[in-house]
């Protein structure tokens, strides 16, 4: 079935660790997206891409890299968790030009100690 | 760029009643406008969409409005039920190269 897949949906580490969240998506979309959400808050846009080899910088200034080298994967690498990064990422994929419906991962909710 | 603004970020309801929320937007060239549901510990699901060249689309209890002139568009849901307690997002996109804009969220709560 096809569907937008993010590994691990939970992680809890220290601080100062390199850490990197994956996002896979079957659904052949070429835009895909990372956001930052506290519990029921808004979203926070930090990344996104418009297809392999392509990454743009979002609204939120995030201390974080991510690459697309394929189309179905998009990870998201911090290079030094802190404890502000401590919230939940939901990575997204959307159709492609004329309606741009966002299709939305499980998400991965990240405590940093 | 797009702004889009929502209101009110906190709705509550008694179970039965109807309840609307409404989205602003900015950028007029804006031409797709979804809306999402986020249940509690569960991911952004899309519930309804509605294109400029539409004023109203319906789905059963829930419907969207669209006013282009005033640049505003709204979610109605009819008969509500418990269930329906969640976060809603509205956004705003115009295709190509141009990424969506989501609106802040409204809790909707509905007490049974």
């Amino acid at each position: 079935e096809a569907d937008i897949y993010q590994t691990p949906r939970y992680l809890v580490i220290g601080t100062g660790k390199k850490i990197t969240l994956e996002c896979s998506q079957t659904m052949g979309h070429d835009k895909m997206y990372w956001y930052q959400q506290d519990p029921g808050m808004e979203l926070h846009l930090i990344h996104y891409s418009y297809g392999v080899n392509s990454t743009e910088k979002g609204d939120l200034s995030s201390e974080s890299t991510v690459s697309r080298i394929r189309t179905e994967h998009f990870p998201l690498t911090l290079e030094s968790a802190r404890p502000s990064h401590t919230s939940q990422y939901l990575c997204a994929s959307s159709e492609p030009t004329g309606r741009e419906t966002q299709y939305f991962g499980p998400g991965t909710r990240l405590l940093v100690l | 760029g797009e702004n889009v603004e929502q209101h009110p970020s906190t709705l509550s309801v008694q179970e039965g009643d109807s309840a609307v929320i409404k989205c602003t937007y900015s950028d007029s060239a804006s031409n797709y406008f979804p809306w999402y549901k986020q249940e509690l510990g569960k991911r952004p699901q899309l519930i309804i969409d509605i294109r400029s060249n539409v004023g109203e689309k319906k789905d059963q209890r829930i419907a969207v409005t669209l006013n282009k002139t005033a640049k505003h568009f709204s979610l109605h849901i009819t008969e509500t039920q418990p269930e329906d307690s969640a976060v809603y997002f509205c956004a705003a996109s115009r295709g190509g190269s141009y990424i969506p804009t989501f609106g802040r969220g409204t809790s909707l709560i509905v007490h049974p």
